[in-house]
């Protein structure tokens, strides 16, 4: 059963600070996906990452991924106070009799402070 | 482009009432995948329904059940509800087979009383 991981679950960080998120998932995979969440919303998708040594970045925000180490790290640079979020990851396990299904992690909830 | 939408977006119900959640996808989206997000508990797969048929359900009881119209819009069930059904269900679409993300309507949030 795929199982995935993220630490830590819980950030508080001064603006202006650097910090990783990261992302362990069990089985083999080559889809992983990140998702902000803000408190009472639905889902915003991130960035998805496809391959081996995938590295996608926006604004303040970048995500990698190694399918070896079946790890994924989401790097927040010089953070700001609207960052502050809960942060997914997720993987597809396509490989499971044809299933689709997203396995998430907790979720790092994020607060970045002035 | 509209996104994915949900109704109702707030649903209160007394327990072993039954309740039903309704999601449009994007359009061109054939796949359409339910997710539980209750406290404490995460994000969890409920259902993934594409054409029309069930394709793949998460470790949910039977009471939890949906379907799929052909306009590929979708209705989450929840028979004889209980008070830890509470949660927000969030709906996302996919065309089946795309690598790209699932993206999520904005949710219904369920309460069970």
């Amino acid at each position: 059963e795929l199982k995935v991981e993220q630490n830590p679950l819980f950030l508080s960080m001064q603006e202006g600070k650097n910090y990783t998120i990261y992302c362990n998932y069990s089985t083999t995979s080559d889809r992983l996906y990140w998702y902000r969440q803000d408190p009472g919303k639905s889902l915003e998708s991130l960035f998805v990452l496809l391959s081996n040594g995938a590295v996608k970045q926006e604004g303040r925000l970048m995500a990698s991924l190694d399918t070896k180490a079946r790890l994924s790290t989401l790097h927040i640079t010089a953070a700001v106070h609207d960052l502050s979020a809960t942060y997914f990851c997720a993987v597809d396990n396509p490989t499971q009799g044809g299933s689709e299904k997203l396995v998430f992690g907790k979720g790092t909830k994020l607060t970045v402070n002035p | 482009e509209a996104g994915v939408t949900q109704s109702p977006t707030h649903l209160i119900k007394t327990r072993g009432q039954q309740a039903t959640l309704r999601c449009s996808p994007i359009s061109g989206h054939t796949s359409v995948y339910w997710y539980q997000q209750a406290l404490g508990l995460g994000l969890q797969f409920l259902l993934w329904y594409d054409e029309g048929e069930e394709r793949n359900r998460g470790n949910f009881p039977p009471r939890f059940s949906g379907r799929q119209v052909p306009n590929s819009s979708s209705e989450l069930n929840v028979n004889a509800l209980e008070l830890e059904d509470s949660a927000l269900y969030l709906c996302a679409s996919r065309q089946w087979g795309a690598v790209e993300t699932q993206y999520f309507g904005p949710g219904t949030r369920l309460l069970v009383l």
